[in-house]
């Protein structure tokens, strides 16, 4: 079945300490995205990834780290995670281009930092 | 001035009738939109990609004006399988980065 995983699908963790959220796609797409959805703001874009060790900042990227050393997985670190990080996370992924193509997320990650 | 604004809603109708959401981009070099639907807890799906032509899937339609930079959605005869929260999706001029507005909730009620 073509989708995107994350894991966890919940944590909480308490301030300062190291965290990674793991995503993963199995249709080969060569693009992938992070957001962060909280109430009244929307979804926004924290990193994405047009390829394989290529990855650029989105529009909330503070706080938060992303590596693209294979094209199926696109983990997010936060090396100090803050009470403010507290959020929904998706994990998204395109087929080529997102201006054309589908983004297909995944489940959500709901992060509680205390 | 947020990039992109929807309608603050909740929109509550009963089922059969026609609704529509309106949604205004500040970004005149906005190349791609989309409508993407979200159940409560779940993750957004594809409704529809909006050209500028305007399209229509079945009971749902879309429209761009890019002089008013705005873009509605119109759903027609709705079902309770319609409650969800309606997500306007701006694509930047290089495709890369996407601004996503606050969302409309949709409570159609038997």
């Amino acid at each position: 079945e073509a989708q995107v995983t994350q894991n966890p699908r919940y944590l909480i963790t308490v301030t300062g300490k190291k965290l990674t959220v793991t995503c993963s796609q199995n249709m080969n797409h060569e693009y992938m995205s992070w957001y962060r959805q909280d109430p009244g703001l929307g979804l926004r874009q924290i990193y994405y990834s047009m390829n394989v060790e290529v990855t650029d900042k989105g529009d909330v990227p503070e706080g938060y780290k992303v590596s693209r050393k294979e094209k199926r997985n696109f983990p997010l670190i936060l090396e100090s995670p803050s009470p403010n990080q507290t959020s929904l996370y998706f994990c998204a992924s395109s087929p080529r281009d997102f201006s054309i193509d589908e983004q297909f997320f995944g489940p959500g990650t709901r992060l509680t930092v205390l | 001035r947020k990039e992109v604004e929807q309608d603050p809603g909740p929109f509550n109708v009963p089922e059969g009738a026609t609704v529509a959401f309106n949604c205004t981009y500040s970004n005149s070099a906005s190349q791609s939109f989309f409508w993407y639907r979200q159940d409560c807890r779940k993750e957004p799906k594809l409704l529809m990609s909006v050209y500028s032509s305007g399209n229509e899937d079945g009971r749902f339609t879309a429209q761009l004006n890019r002089a008013s930079q705005y873009i509605s959605l119109l759903i027609r005869d709705s079902k309770l399988s319609d409650s969800a929260t309606y997500l306007c999706v701006v694509g930047d001029n290089y495709g890369q980065n996407f601004v996503f507005g606050p969302g409309t909730r949709l409570s159609v009620l038997p």
